[in-house]
């Protein structure tokens, strides 16, 4: 069985650049993920989706980033324009019942 | 809210030695509770959880984790760790449908 696929990998931009990640879930799994993880630090929600609908979006700071889930299966997830603070690895993962399988991550640099 | 606390953000131990791995968190009412591993440059990968049942889990890898309600504890215990257990660990609640809560990691270094 596939994973979670993330990409790119990595990526540098400079701040008040733009930038998009793409994830593809597991396939048949409805609810999709997305985390943003701080450098010694825990991950932390940026937005729920089941299927193409939001569940929880309360800690995504809609000034600057959003997040699109089209035909409930992969998703992208940007930021415009780019801040120092939001370097960090941005987790996608996806979940059938009660497990999260999580992909690889973006790790993304503002310079 | 949910909360969640590690009490150590890295523990050192040599290899073959025990280890535990101390995890708290806010409220007893309906927990499921997680450890996840992440490894150098990867996601995170789920090494056991409690949703209900017996207090005592047992996981992937040797690791094992104990449902303490009283003391809203899960910390999570190997009785020999081995070089390819250096790695974060996380630990994670998440009460009924609502969102996981992940604390802050605790960083597992096996000295040989």
């Amino acid at each position: 069985e596939a994973g979670v696929a993330q990409s790119p990998r990595y990526k540098i931009i400079e701040k008040r650049q733009s930038v998009a990640f793409w994830c593809n879930p597991i396939s048949g799994h409805a609810t999709l993920y997305w985390y943003q993880q701080i450098l010694g630090q825990g991950p932390k929600l940026l937005i729920q989706f089941q299927n193409n609908g939001v569940v929880d979006d309360s800690q995504l700071p809609k000034d600057r980033f959003s997040a699109e889930r089209l035909k409930g299966v992969d998703s992208t997830l940007k930021i415009q324009p780019a801040k120092l603070e939001d370097s960090a690895v941005y987790l996608c993962a996806s979940s059938f019942y009660q497990e999260q399988y999580f992909g690889p991550g973006t790790r993304l640099t503002v310079t | 809210a949910q909360s969640v606390t590690q009490l150590d953000s890295q523990v050192p131990v040599f290899e073959e030695a025990p280890v535990e791995l101390r995890c708290n968190y806010s409220s007893s009412v309906s927990v499921y509770l997680f450890w996840y591993v992440q490894y150098p440059n990867q996601g995170l990968q789920l090494l056991l959880k409690y949703l209900s049942g017996s207090t005592l889990v047992k996981g992937i890898n040797g690791f094992e984790a104990e449902f303490n309600k009283s003391q809203t504890s899960f910390h999570l215990r190997k009785p020999s760790v081995h070089i390819s257990d250096t790695a974060e660990y996380f630990c994670a609640v998440r009460k009924g449908a609502q969102k996981l809560v992940f604390g802050q990691g605790t960083r597992l270094t096996i000295n040989p």
